[in-house]
């Protein structure tokens, strides 16, 4: 079984639609759970840290439910601009260091 | 200020032979770690070194080595190259963290590296 799991897609929207999109992780002693953006041919970027108590940043939400061990991210008012592989990412590092697992990505398109 | 470099941008190798990648971390982060991604899949976790050690190892084999210099830059060796190794590869940097929170991991634009 992956260690992060994601529907790979494609969510094919419209601009102005709403979209969720959500990952399951295994290992219940993850310790910390981001959204990562990644354009076609280039690195992943960080796009939102996911905390507990679920936070938000501009159009995008992002959730974690850890009792269900899954990671969510709303898009609101989608822009033709959000097309992206978007990328779960679940850190299990021990001690204080970074072992980041990605799930596969989920693609977006956005249609005008 | 700098983000995470790597060099090269592209790379082509023959079956067998070995290629050496490179990363400059982000300025001042420590910790770097690689990542192999395959066309459609999402990023892998190779290796990761803090003050000039492997510190945690993903399921790669002994073909892929590594080293991390005293100014924090990175190496990615891959020796006996194969097909299968043809991926864009990844440089990560990093803080460790204090009181058990992590930081964020910052990526280069990644070398693609192809095989034939």
């Amino acid at each position: 079984r992956k260690e992060v799991e994601q529907d790979p897609g494609p969510f094919n929207v419209p601009e102005g639609a709403t979209v969720a999109f959500n990952c399951t992780y295994s290992n219940s002693a993850s310790q910390s759970f981001f959204w990562y953006r990644q354009d076609c041919r280039k690195e992943p970027k960080l796009l939102m840290s996911v905390y507990s108590s679920g936070n938000e940043d501009g159009r995008f939400t992002a959730q974690l439910n850890r009792a269900s061990q899954y990671i969510s991210l709303l898009i609101r008012d989608s822009k033709l601009s959000d097309s992206a592989t978007y990328l779960c990412v679940v850190n299990m590092g021990w001690d204080n260091f970074n072992k980041f697992y990605f799930g596969s990505g989920t693609k977006l398109n956005v249609k005008p | 200020d700098a983000g995470v470099t790597q060099s090269p941008t592209h790379l082509i190798k023959t079956r067998g032979q070995q290629v050496t990648l490179r990363c400059s971390p982000k300025s001042g982060h420590d910790t770097v770690s690689w990542y192999q991604q395959a066309l459609g899949q999402g990023p892998q976790f190779i290796f990761q070194y803090y003050e000039e050690e492997e510190r945690q190892r993903g399921n790669f084999p002994d073909r892929f080595s590594g080293h991390q210099f005293p100014n924090y830059s990175s190496e990615l060796n891959v020796n006996a190259l194969l097909l299968g190794d043809s991926a864009l590869y990844l440089c990560a940097s990093s803080l460790v963290g204090t009181g058990g929170r992590n930081t964020e991991a910052f990526f280069g634009q990644g070398t693609r590296l192809t095989v034939v």
